[in-house]
């Protein structure tokens, strides 16, 4: 059974660094991708980044100069950096399997993190 | 980027109902466009992928259709289980998301 669930601090200062945990399950890291999407309040859903099955990986330009995604394949998890957190930053963070012809099909629950003083 | 712009925002619809939602991207995305409901618990379910594929545990009643740079979602008859927001998204990289319908029951 495919899982995926996000692990991290719900309350960050500003200018401080995030660190979340995506823990998967029921798939590997080196057949499938997984992406981190964040939901502002009141928002849309916002791609922000991503790594390969292969490692490599990509960022939305916007986030680029301040991201950072890696994995430990041997513990099925993926890891999000952001330093120079920002109130703009506070939003639901999901971590996200992309399936077949690109769609993401599993989702983890999200976790909630808030930027504040 | 590719934008992908969404319609309407929001829409409220009766039990039963008929419901179609459209999206349409800035270039052509060869049929590579996905549809998500999120409800109020925060849950984020894949409904279509690739245009018109069901995703495996999602209710018939959804179907998806379009190519090149139109498609809709239709929702053959509401279910009050289908209140939620319904996002699509095109699955070039960078993968973008249209803003969103705030789908309510009248």
């Amino acid at each position: 059974q495919v899982q995926l669930k996000e692990s991290g601090p719900g309350l960050v200062q500003p200018s401080q660094t995030l660190s979340l945990t995506c823990t998967v399950s029921g798939f590997s890291l080196t057949s499938n991708s997984v992406h981190w999407v964040r939901q502002p309040p009141g928002k849309g859903l916002e791609w922000v980044g991503a790594i390969w099955s292969g490692g490599s990986t990509d960022y939305n330009s916007a986030l680029k100069s301040r991201l950072s995604i890696s994995r430990d394949t041997s513990k099925s998890q993926v890891f999000l950096k952001m330093n120079s957190l920002q109130t703009e930053d506070t939003a639901i963070y999901f971590c996200t399997r992309r399936g077949q012809l690109r769609g993401f099909d599993y989702w983890g629950q999200g976790v909630m993190v808030t930027v504040s003083s | 980027d590719i934008k992908m712009t969404q319609s309407p925002s929001s829409l409220s619809a009766s039990l039963g109902e008929r419901v179609t939602i459209s999206c349409r991207a800035s270039e052509n995305i060869n049929n590579y466009l996905s549809w998500y409901q999120k409800k109020e618990d925060g849950s984020v379910k894949l409904l279509i992928y690739h245009t018109s594929r069901l995703q495996p545990g999602a209710p018939s009643r959804f179907s998806g259709s379009g190519s090149g740079k139109d498609y809709s979602l239709t929702i053959s008859g509401l279910e009050s289980e289908d209140i939620a927001t319904y996002y699509c998204q095109q699955g070039y990289t960078p993968p973008t998301f249209g803003g969103g319908t705030k789908l309510e029951l009248k």
